[in-house]
């Protein structure tokens, strides 16, 4: 199975900072991976799929990007609504896995 | 507008069964495959299972192979999960998802809202 290793897993930010959440996966999975974004007691969110490709209705301060076997997602301008948990999945083979989530606090 | 409704959750005992149902409207449900994901209790999503939009193809998690089973009934547009010998750490909320395949890629892009399922005595 596919190890993904997300980093870090908790975080402490201001708004208007810039946040850089990473991904490690154990091994190639092209760019099969989508980061989410998740609320206290609500759903996930799609953000960014197949990598780098924004979702429709998602904030372009939202931007992925990969380089061998290690996927980021940027937040370039941390907004209040964006102080939640964040997931990243690969969708390169079955069985499908998460990242361990990224918290991303108000400091 | 895609909407997705989970039910079925509950209390069960160790050991019990559970079927979880999932509604669709707002899309060609036919044309999508599906996954459940769930989540337990202050912990991070956890994929559980997946079918094609025709229902040929079906995986699983290791942790569900041998007692959960996927369906879904395409002429009533929902998708459906039998658990059986259900354990203490299968406790979570459970959220179906559309897959999107329309690229070359595919990720689930939209969500219900969960249904809890609580596992214990």
């Amino acid at each position: 199975d596919i190890q993904l290793t997300q980093s870090p897993s908790f975080l402490s930010a201001s708004v208007g900072d810039r946040v850089t959440i990473t991904c490690r996966a154990s091994q190639g999975i092209s760019n099969y991976l989508a980061w989410y974004q998740q609320n206290p007691g609500k759903a996930p969110k799609l953000l960014i799929y197949a990598a780098s490709s924004l979702q429709t209705g998602v904030p372009s301060r939202f931007s992925g990007s990969a380089s061998g076997t290690e996927f980021t997602l940027t937040i370039s301008s941390l907004q209040p609504e964006d102080f939640a948990t964040y997931y990243c999945l690969q969708l390169n083979s079955f069985p499908w896995t998460f990242g361990q989530g990224t918290k991303v606090e108000i400091k | 507008e895609v909407q997705l409704v989970e039910s079925g959750g509950g209390l069960v005992q160790p050991g019990g069964s559970l079927r979880l149902s999932c509604a669709a409207s707002g899309f060609t449900f036919s044309s999508y495959e599906m996954s459940w994901v769930r989540q337990a209790p202050g912990k991070g999503l956890e994929w559980v299972s997946y079918i094609s939009n025709s229902g040929s193809a079906i995986f699983y998690a290791d942790s569900v192979k041998g007692r959960f089973t996927i369906s879904r009934d395409n002429a009533k547009e929902s998708l459906y999960l039998h658990m059986s010998r259900l354990r203490a750490e299968d406790t979570a909320v459970y959220y179906c998802a559309r897959v999107d395949s329309s690229s070359w890629y595919m990720q689930p892009d939209s969500w219900g809202q969960g249904s809890l399922v609580t596992v214990s005595s």
